[in-house]
């Protein structure tokens, strides 16, 4: 079954307001990764958290990994209709890499 | 640099034809990595590659053979497509991968495959 899920799978949100999206995996991971995808494009490398409970932030964006090292978020700030796309969380258990399902994100200008 | 590219980008198969989808990646990176990408579902690694003469499973391989012809490339082939198969493929390649390691390391990932199976 699914690895790694996150919440929610699609989120529509009018320009300026705050966006999160879960990532939830069932299992302990060594550490999260978080990628963006704009429609039709390809995954692109936003950041990596290996410390259980570490916090990191990029301008309007702030990521987070649990204490258990079984879940992250991540927070936009005051969306952009730049920030449209899919976000993935994805993560590293032994010789195994997931992907979360993703959330879809619409910023509505 | 062109990064991670692939071939071809479009594809449209019958039942049971096969076929080769190429990689190649010009960063001297040592780990290689092939996705599928399915609506809802996220990305699941089909195979990886972490280092030149060496591939391993990921979640999804059935189907699948993979080939790591040398450094820079990295070839899946369907060697009897079905409808299930039916995905956008994604390459992809990093500095390194897990293996008792502690990351799979950024990736860095191709344009995508988009293929039809009848």
């Amino acid at each position: 079954g699914q690895q790694v899920m996150q919440i929610p799978q699609y989120q529509h949100v009018q320009e300026g307001e705050d966006f999160t999206t879960y990532c939830n995996s069932s299992t302990t991971l060594s550490n999260i990764q978080w990628y963006k995808q704009r429609p039709g494009g390809h995954p692109v490398f936003l950041i990596q958290l290996v410390k259980s409970g570490e916090v990191k932030k990029q301008k309007r964006l702030t990521f987070q990994f649990g204490e258990a090292k079984k879940n992250s978020s991540l927070h936009i700030t005051a969306t952009q209709t730049t920030d449209v796309g899919t976000y993935f969380c994805a993560g590293d258990r032994g010789n195994q890499f997931y992907f979360g399902t993703g959330t879809s994100l619409t910023v509505i200008p | 640099n062109a990064g991670v590219t692939q071939t071809p980008k479009f594809q449209v198969l019958k039942t049971g034809q096969s076929m080769t989808l190429q990689c190649a990646q010009d960063m001297n990176h040592n780990s290689m990595y092939w996705y599928r990408q399915d609506p809802g579902m996220g990305l699941r690694l089909i195979y990886y590659s972490a280092s030149e003469g060496t591939t391993d499973k990921g979640e999804v391989p059935n189907g699948y053979n993979v080939s790591r012809l040398n450094k820079r490339e990295f070839s899946l082939r369907l060697e009897s497509a079905a409808p299930s198969q039916t995905s956008v493929y994604f390459c992809a390649s990093s500095e390194r991968a897990g293996k008792h390691a502690v990351s799979f390391g950024t990736q860095y990932f191709g344009p995508g495959t988009r293929l039809l199976v009848l």
